[in-house]
């Protein structure tokens, strides 16, 4: 079952702006990742950011988390036409590994 | 490093028939794999777990009988989908997670689409 749900459903940006998607979740979390897939294609693995964690940054990549709303949310700066692409947020709620997705955010750049 | 292949990428099969997919870690050894579903512009539902040597954790609402799973050894799992029906049309997609590796992280294959006629 899916743990939370991810806003916005779709993002349409021009290239060189700003996206941010919103990710939440419904249970207490060891972890929180976000990936990224192309279409028809597997996924790449972002960014993990830990419970015990607030920010993390990677590259062009800002992800924030704050476990008492039980939210979080993947900026990426500058954006360009490659990004184009669905993002999704994944948490691991345990020693299991399992990785619960959110209903994910597809993000458009515009050249 | 930590690259996970999946084969077929694409397959058509006809109502009745058995399919299966491959999906080996080719530069790790992998503790654990997993299997998805995914419909079109939905998100990734997890199907199973496999651990190297034993039976797959299925999760709810999954038939065990009709997805079998066999994680035979460190580097391959296969999924086969029995008596394949047009409503398993789908995206399957394995990922794997190393043993030498952080573990938290998932290595996806890129997927197979299967349409069954």
């Amino acid at each position: 079952s899916q743990q939370g749900e991810e806003d916005p459903q779709a993002l349409s940006i021009q290239e060189g702006e700003n996206a941010t998607m919103n990710c939440s979740y419904k249970t207490s979390i060891n972890n929180l990742q976000w990936y990224r897939q192309n279409s028809g294609r597997g996924l790449v693995h972002l960014i993990l950011i830990r419970s015990n964690e607030r920010e993390k940054h990677s590259g062009r990549l800002r992800v924030t988390l704050d476990t008492s709303k039980k939210s979080s949310s993947l900026l990426i700066t500058a954006s360009r036409a490659a990004d184009t692409a669905s993002y999704f947020c994944a948490t691991v709620t345990d020693s299991s590994y399992k990785l619960i997705f959110g209903s994910g955010t597809r993000l458009l750049v515009r050249p | 490093g930590a690259v996970v292949s999946q084969h077929p990428s694409w397959v058509i099969c006809k109502s009745g028939t058995s399919v299966k997919i491959e999906c080996r870690s080719l530069d790790f050894q992998a503790t654990t794999m997993f299997w998805y579903r995914q419909f079109p512009k939905q998100s990734l539902m997890l199907m199973a777990t496999s651990n190297e040597g034993s039976k797959a954790t299925y999760e709810q609402g999954v038939e065990k009988d009709k997805f079998l799973i066999n994680h035979a050894s460190l580097t391959l799992s296969t999924l086969t989908v029995t008596s394949a029906h047009p409503e398993d049309s789908s995206f399957y997609i394995c990922s794997a997670t190393p043993r030498q590796l952080a573990k938290n992280i998932q290595y996806f294959g890129a997927g197979t689409r299967l349409s069954v006629l």
